[in-house]
């Protein structure tokens, strides 16, 4: 069974850093494009960022570009995604999400979020 | 970037009913698109692929259909469990954007 297990939200101060992993498991992870897609709160959802099974394809969103860093250990087989001058409008349930394949990003399975507030 | 516009964001029918949602992308995207849907307070789960393929264990009455650059999901027949919101996400061309959302109310 895929599992897919988010942490490292929390409550920062605008200008501050996170890192969020996902721990995953029930499946060969280096197979497996992995992404981040956040919702704020009552927003909809919002494709982050993603990295391609072997580590190549890095892909952000433009609002992101220069602030987060996903990254992946293949061997822990953990995503990460270091977040650096966060933002008000960064406030949201972020997601581990499984694309299908090594380079493909619809969302198979989806973690169950952790929480990201931004507030001073 | 690609632009997702779902149509319509909100959407009151009965159990029983047969429904379609709408999703148009703002250039070509091959037929990448996905389809999926969120209960409130859990993550979303995927419904459709390939704009037409069903996901394994998704229930028949889901179906996606295709034209050009607009994209439709049906339900058949609404079960209580399908009030729930609806998106649709392109996986083309990065970054990989949702439509807005469609709510499905009862």
């Amino acid at each position: 069974e895929v599992q897919l297990l988010e942490s490292g939200g929390g409550l920062v101060q605008p200008g501050g850093s996170l890192r969020l992993s996902c721990a995953a498991s029930g499946f060969t992870f280096s197979d497996y494009a992995m992404a981040w897609v956040r919702q704020a709160p009552g927003r909809g959802l919002e494709w982050v960022s993603g990295m391609g099974g072997r580590g190549s394809l890095m892909k952000y969103i433009d609002s992101v570009k220069g602030r987060f860093t996903i990254s992946r250990d293949n061997f822990k087989n953990t995503l990460y995604l270091q977040m650096n001058g966060l933002r008000d409008d960064d406030t949201a349930v972020y997601y581990c999400a499984k694309g299908s394949y090594l380079t493909s990003f619809e969302v198979v399975n989806w973690g169950q979020g952790t929480l990201v507030t931004v507030s001073s | 970037d690609i632009q997702m516009t779902q149509s319509p964001s909100t959407l009151s029918a009965s159990v029983g009913d047969r429904v379609t949602i709408t999703c148009r992308a703002s250039q070509n995207i091959d037929g990448w698109l996905a389809w999926y849907r969120q209960k409130p307070g859990k993550a979303p789960n995927l419904l459709i692929y390939r704009a037409s393929s069903l996901q394994s264990g998704v229930p028949s009455r889901f179906s996606g259909t295709i034209s050009g650059t607009q994209f439709t999901l049906t339900i058949s027949s609404l079960q209580p469990d399908d009030f729930a919101t609806y998106y649709c996400q392109q996986y083309f061309t990065s970054p990989y954007t949702f439509g807005q959302g469609t709510k499905l109310e009862i």
